[in-house]
């Protein structure tokens, strides 16, 4: 099956600093979508990205379906940016391989 | 935006008792929902893919007679954990299918947490 890889597995960022999450998937796929889970555990949808950019705010994303990868830009990081965030991919059918995760924590 | 609940949100049960999960989509119908497992500091991981109206399809290694599946209406799925063990013990999470724009998305509920003693 896909396997689906993320980077760096823990980030610890000064509130107003900026970073990049990446995804890396083994094999094409079709659906592509960015999460974040908050600390009570909550999966909030960012961004149904299986090509191209899209922005929202201080949050940004690219995907190149070509060379198999996806990157999460966070913009001016805020506390309540903090949580783990995931990429997941599906390939024909909308059954989800989630990646390994990035965990966030922003400092004030 | 496309609401999805859960219920209930905690739930701590004996050794061999049975548990029941609702799902709902409250603003939008799904034909397709899913339910996961998350182990602390882990990813999700499919367990089955329930379909209204058909039996749910479950990935390798999920047991179909511990996990119990029911999608009886176009926004209700429930997942029902049978003689549940202390290692049943996790994070459930459901998702609904929402076709929308040309593009179908998943949306996830808030979880429940089970806790088996």
């Amino acid at each position: 099956g896909i396997q689906v890889e993320q980077s760096p597995p823990d980030l610890i960022l000064q509130e107003g600093a900026n970073s990049t999450l990446r995804c890396n998937f083994s094999d094409s796929v079709n659906n592509l979508q960015w999460f974040h889970q908050n600390p009570w555990g909550q999966l909030i949808n960012l961004f149904y990205i299986p090509s191209g950019t899209k922005q929202n705010g201080r949050l940004s994303a690219t995907t190149v379906a070509t060379e198999r990868y996806s990157l999460l830009y966070i913009s001016s990081s805020q506390t309540t940016d903090s949580g783990v965030y995931f990429c997941a991919v599906a390939s024909g059918t909308y059954k989800y391989i989630f990646g390994t995760g990035t965990r966030l924590k922003v400092l004030a | 935006g496309a609401v999805v609940s859960q219920h209930p949100s905690w739930v701590i049960c004996k050794s061999g008792t049975s548990v029941k999960i609702e799902c709902r989509s409250l603003d939008f119908q799904a034909t397709t929902m899913f339910w996961y497992r998350q182990f602390p500091k882990q990813s999700l991981m499919l367990m089955a893919t329930s379909n209204e109206g058909s039996k749910a399809t479950y990935e390798q290694g999920v047991e179909k007679d511990k996990f119990l599946i029911n999608h009886a209406s176009l926004t209700l799925s429930t997942l029902t954990v049978t003689s549940a063990h202390p290692e049943d013990s996790s994070f459930y999470i459901c998702s609904a299918l929402r076709a929308s724009g040309g593009q179908e998305t998943q949306y996830f509920g808030p979880g429940t947490r089970l806790l088996v003693l």
